[in-house]
């Protein structure tokens, strides 16, 4: 089946370090992947996505690169801030002309960042 | 100016009752949803309906039974309340079916069942 796998959480860094969460993912096809981010005590919000190999989602300094060979959708950020504490969960979803409009997102457990000054 | 919104914020209630969660967009959406979050903050997805069509109905209890009155409205009824049921549903809304539409998710209803 389909199943996205992220870097078990807690992340703890100071303002200003280097970000990365790994996400890799499992799929019978080609996936759209996705970055979704949950603030505290609020909903999800879509980050960034890439729709085929090779593409690039940016979105407030973070990027994440779909790359096919690895199957993995890793988010990065340069030099992140308090603000950036939050949740954040990898997602996939596949798209065949059986299940087009039918489309599910499949969520990875979800990383806790906490950015301190 | 809420896009998404869901009442109440928390429910806290006894195994065996019956109770229901409301969501309301104000986007102009054709799609709604229906995840549970559990402790663990694994999210999964129960249902969709697209203008007020089923058109995603996950492996849940029928016990579970979401109505759509309009395509702007989106409710969660669950019957006889278990231990288990006890989660965050977060309501979410997209301007169509398909995934490539960003969904904007509601503020969540944190559901504790004793």
């Amino acid at each position: 089946g389909n199943s996205v796998t992220q870097m078990e959480g807690p992340v703890t860094l100071s303002e200003e370090a280097f970000l990365t969460i790994n996400c890799t993912y499992t799929a019978t096809g080609y996936p759209s992947l996705f970055w979704y981010v949950q603030y505290p005590g609020e909903g999800l919000q879509l980050l960034l996505k890439a729709t085929k190999a090779d593409d690039k989602g940016s979105n407030k300094g973070f990027e994440a690169t779909y790359r096919k060979e690895t199957t993995s959708f890793h988010l990065e950020k340069g030099s992140v801030q308090v603000s950036d504490s939050a949740v954040y969960f990898c997602a996939l979803s596949l798209t065949f002309i059986s299940n087009f409009g039918n489309e599910k997102l499949t969520f990875g457990t979800g990383t806790r960042l906490t950015i301190i000054p | 100016d809420t896009a998404v919104s869901q009442t109440p914020k928390y429910l806290v209630t006894q195994m065996g009752n019956d109770k229901s969660i409301k969501c309301e967009q104000n986007l102009g959406h054709d799609t709604m949803y229906w995840y549970k979050q559990d402790s663990k903050k694994f999210l999964k997805i129960m249902f969709s309906y697209n203008n007020k069509e089923l058109i995603i109905n996950e492996t849940v209890p029928n016990r579970f039974s979401p109505k759509s009155p309009d395509k702007a409205h989106l409710n969660l009824h669950i019957n006889s309340l278990e231990l288990g049921d006890s989660a965050v549903y977060f309501c979410a809304s997209s301007p169509r079916s398909t995934v490539q539409y960003e969904q904007y998710f509601g503020p969540g209803t944190r559901l504790t069942v004793t």
